[in-house]
């Protein structure tokens, strides 16, 4: 099973560059979420999606766009890109219960992107 | 306060120790706990999940949930060297809200 597929691996950008970061996940989960992993600040939610058509933000939003037309794929937009974005990102999936406690969050191998 | 805290160590042992683990955690609406592992340079990797108070055993590996102290903790015994990375708790509840500890980073001296 490929499980979370994040491409590429690596990434410089230039300031005021666009790019996107892919993320496919063939476990047919419903919620995809995309995170930034800086130090010492642990994994903060930019957006997250609860199916095809459906997208919200998390808690550091700005500068990022998503959208989610299948339920494999959910990309991560850079609209400007700005050295503050210089971290690296993870996409994660996981099922939607009803009922029960609660559910894991799997996760791609990242984006290590560097703005310049 | 944040949702959960964790002590980002580091933490270094001699190969053969047990180590362990800690996090608190606030608001008990959230029932469902995680420990992932994380190399460097990798993607964080689910080790263990539980959802019930007391202890998960798998393998050398024992994850602990006090639920009326809001307490985790992951216990990892005979450590190898291949154990040193990163290790993150987590908590979930049914509406898919995730809070993930900062890490702590872990040492296994051969």
């Amino acid at each position: 099973n490929a499980g979370v597929t994040q491409t590429p691996k690596f990434q410089v950008l230039k300031t005021g560059q666009s790019m996107t970061l892919q993320c496919a996940q063939d476990m047919n989960h419903e919620y995809m979420s995309w995170y930034r992993q800086d130090p010492g600040m642990g994994l903060r939610l930019i957006h997250y999606s609860v199916g095809a058509g459906i997208t919200d933000q998390g808690e550091v939003p700005n500068g990022y766009n998503v959208s989610r037309s299948t339920t494999e794929d959910f990309p991560l937009r850079l609209l400007s890109a700005a050295p503050s974005q210089t971290s690296v990102y993870f996409c994660a999936s996981s099922y939607i219960i009803i009922g029960g406690k609660g559910t894991e969050a799997f996760f791609g191998q990242g984006t290590r992107l560097t703005v310049v | 306060q944040k949702e959960v805290e964790q002590d980002p160590g580091p933490l270094s042992v001699p190969e053969g120790a047990i180590v362990s683990l800690n996090c608190t955690y606030s608001n008990s609406a959230f029932q469902y706990f995680m420990w992932y592992r994380q190399y460097s340079r990798k993607g964080p990797e689910l080790l263990m999940y539980t959802y019930s108070s007391g202890n998960k055993e798998d393998g050398r590996f024992t994850a602990q949930v006090d639920k009326s102290s809001k307490y985790i903790s992951l216990f990892i015994r005979d450590s190898q060297p291949s154990d040193s990375a990163t290790y993150l708790c987590a908590k979930s509840n049914t509406g898919n809200q995730f809070y993930f500890g900062t890490g702590t980073s872990l040492t296994v001296i051969p």
